[in-house]
């Protein structure tokens, strides 16, 4: 079972709703992901926090506002989005925010199913 | 572009039989791989991992070979078993990309009994 736990599993909201979405890891982990997941396609990277620090941000529009309140959480809050935006939502740690590496491999949580209505 | 990318998007297999997963990678310069397996309604689940001065690793019941001179990683799964059923990713670290994995398109595997 994945160290990566991550809430609500399912979540719809209206266009015009504010939601978040949260993820919690207790392994000590430096990093924390947020990968998004459209049917049948690999995970796609939208954004890396290393040491609590926004590092990586993939372009994501504006309407996901990622927060790292500390060390073992990651929130991902959400407004105004589309129903385009429904996808699986992935949260994921590694030990540092370097380059995956053996000893730095990245893990995921079972996600949080979004459906923008 | 770089890619990592996959040869057959299924793969039927009867139980008890060995699976092979193949995966293409075009990033010379990654020196780091990952197998993930993703079962339907859940996340990916790591399996095994191989760094480049390997061609080989063993775990439970799978094996990771890689072919750096083609560029070719494979998952062997040995006598597959009906929860095998699921989807495999194979990913790369790609050395200039801090720590960003790369995909590949992913292959489904369906266990018959």
């Amino acid at each position: 079972d994945t160290e990566v736990t991550q809430t609500p599993k399912h979540l719809v909201m209206g266009m015009t709703n504010k939601k978040s979405l949260k993820c919690e890891q207790h392994m000590g982990h430096r990093a924390m992901y947020w990968y998004k997941q459209k049917a049948k396609k690999p995970p796609e990277l939208m954004f890396v926090y290393s040491y609590e620090k926004l590092s990586i941000n993939e372009s994501v529009p504006s309407r996901f506002s990622p927060e790292c309140p500390n060390s073992s959480l990651l929130n991902l809050h959400l407004h105004a989005l589309q129903p385009e935006d429904s996808a699986l939502y992935l949260c994921a740690s590694s030990q540092r925010g370097v380059q995956a590496d053996s000893g730095n491999t990245i893990y995921f949580g079972e996600g949080s199913w979004l459906t923008v209505v | 572009g770089e890619s990592v990318g996959l040869h057959l998007p299924t793969l039927s297999v009867q139980e008890g039989d060995n699976s092979i997963i193949n995966c293409a990678y075009s990033n010379s310069a990654s020196d780091y791989f990952i197998w993930y397996k993703q079962e339907s309604g859940k996340g990916p689940q790591f399996i095994i991992d191989i760094r480049s001065n390997m061609d080989k690793r063993q775990g439970q019941r799978v094996t990771v070979l890689l072919n750096k001179t083609v560029k070719h990683l494979s998952l062997q799964i040995a006598a597959t078993q009906p929860g095998d059923s699921a989807v495999y990713f194979c990913a790369e670290n790609g050395a200039a990309a801090g720590n960003k994995l790369t995909f590949g398109g992913g292959t489904r595997v369906l266990v018959k009994p």
